[in-house]
């Protein structure tokens, strides 16, 4: 078992500029969580998917930000225009929801600087 | 929704010592309360979790308690060693009305273990 997934590790990007990241959850997980973390703000969901449906996006800061789940294995993440203030780690996590509580699996991470 | 208190924000405490991290939660309908630790630079990983018709947990050097009644819930680290220096999470599940629900971390204790 691979883990959770995720591309890039670091993005450097310019105000402006449009950012995906990408997360390939872990296989037979159909639960799927952005969470963006910082020194401020902590740990905070962005968005969740519930077998490629997303289930509750209130968690996503502004019109700019976006999240697609086109199928069971891969997801994205896209801020455009990217502005300064995005800039944080990014994780993608997944879990088997079924009828209990299963642990959540983070991925690496991704590291968002927008200059 | 649900809202998770943490407490304290950093901790230090000499090698061989105990270390105790409390967490408040909001939503009664809350049923599963994971901690996870966090390396520099590295990615969450969860240490142990409860579910709520358990009141104690305990898995070798760690320990979690459960008040469901005051809606409190503690993080019982003993005979601390300079690995267990890392910032640490808890969360609770919340619930969104029909679905999984999702994970609402609290804001992290940074743990200092000195030798």
């Amino acid at each position: 078992d691979a883990g959770v997934i995720q591309s890039p590790r670091h993005e450097v990007t310019e105000m402006g500029q449009e950012v995906t990241l990408r997360c390939k959850p872990i296989s037979g997980h159909n639960s799927l969580f952005w969470y963006r973390q910082t020194m401020m703000r902590g740990l905070e969901l962005l968005i969740y998917f519930n077998n490629n449906v997303p289930i509750d996006d209130s968690g996503m800061p502004e019109d700019r930000f976006s999240a697609k789940m086109p199928n069971a294995s891969f997801s994205t993440l896209k801020i455009q225009p990217s502005e300064p203030r995005d800039s944080a780690v990014y994780f993608c996590a997944s879990s088997h929801s079924g009828t209990g509580n299963s642990p959540l699996h983070f991925g690496n991470g991704t590291r968002l600087t927008v200059t | 929704g649900e809202n998770v208190e943490q407490h304290p924000s950093t901790l230090s405490v000499q090698e061989g010592d105990s270390a105790v991290i409390k967490c408040t939660y909001s939503d009664s309908a809350s049923n599963y309360f994971p901690w996870y630790k966090q390396e520099l630079g590295k990615r969450p990983q969860l240490i142990i979790d409860i579910r709520s018709n358990v009141g104690e947990k305990k898995d070798q050097r760690i320990a979690v308690t459960l008040n469901k009644t005051a809606k409190h819930f503690s993080l019982h680290i003993t005979e601390t060693q300079p690995e267990d220096s890392a910032v640490y999470f808890c969360a609770a599940k919340g619930w969104d009305g029909g679905s999984q629900g999702n994970l609402i971390f609290g804001k992290g204790t940074k743990l200092s273990v000195k030798p």
